[in-house]
């Protein structure tokens, strides 16, 4: 398809666990961005991984969560041990480039992950 | 600390009433401001952006901002909504001085009655 794709849609895990969330952005585009969105929260930054640069990982809660973007393509968000407080949709974002040059990002529906 | 806020986290108005959201930023440095709108069961997408130039930005339907520097202020507005635009928006700002990654605010909830 022509926008982000994301996988799963939907993820129940139960607390401990570890799980992966894939986000296949649009063709083309340098720029992917992890956000997540809680209740109530808005949209709170993770990561984000623009071309063959370093990513910025400053978003990251915590050392339990880790992304990879393979051949500047596909990524995959890891979240080991999930505890309770990481339930949210997982939103991926690509772009042409960053999106303080460009301005726009496009999003996927996002993967909604709940933690029993 | 660098942040966005949005002041209103819920509206509700009718059909042909005007739709004002208020956002403010912290960043130092050059920005560039953005909202974003979700509609119901529906990805976000850009609604505007704001780069340099005429700090009165027109977006699609309907919508325009305008950037006020001293004020620290990017504020949404359509002078007569439609049902149609009962969404969630947000809104959004990256800046050299924060490594140009965009950071959102929290949202507001717009709901229009018919």
């Amino acid at each position: 398809g022509a926008g982000v794709s994301q996988s799963p849609s939907n993820k129940v895990t139960e607390k401990g666990k570890d799980v992966e969330l894939r986000c296949d952005p649009i063709s083309g585009h340098t720029a992917l961005y992890w956000y997540r969105q809680s209740l109530g929260q808005g949209l709170e930054f993770l990561i984000y991984f623009q071309g063959n640069s370093a990513p910025d990982k400053s978003g990251l809660p915590s050392d339990r969560f880790s992304a990879e973007r393979t051949g500047g393509s596909v990524s995959t968000l890891t979240i080991q041990r999930t505890q309770q407080e990481d339930s949210a949709v997982y939103l991926c974002a690509s772009s042409l480039s960053l999106a303080s040059y460009t301005g726009e990002l496009f999003f996927g529906e996002g993967s909604r992950l709940t933690v029993l | 600390a660098q942040s966005v806020s949005q002041h209103n986290h819920h509206v509700i108005l009718s059909e042909a009433a005007s739709l004002e959201l208020g956002c403010n930023y912290s960043y130092g440095g050059t920005v560039n401001l953005f909202w974003y709108v979700q509609y119901p069961g529906q990805h976000l997408q850009l609604l505007l952006k704001y780069f340099s130039g005429d700090p009165l930005v027109k977006g699609i339907k309907g919508f325009e901002a305008e950037f006020i520097k001293s004020k620290f202020s990017f504020n949404l507005r359509k002078p007569s909504v439609q049902w149609s635009d009962t969404a969630e928006y947000f809104c959004a700002v990256t800046s050299t001085a924060a490594g140009n990654k965009l950071t959102f605010g929290g949202g507001t909830r717009v709901l229009v009655k018919p």
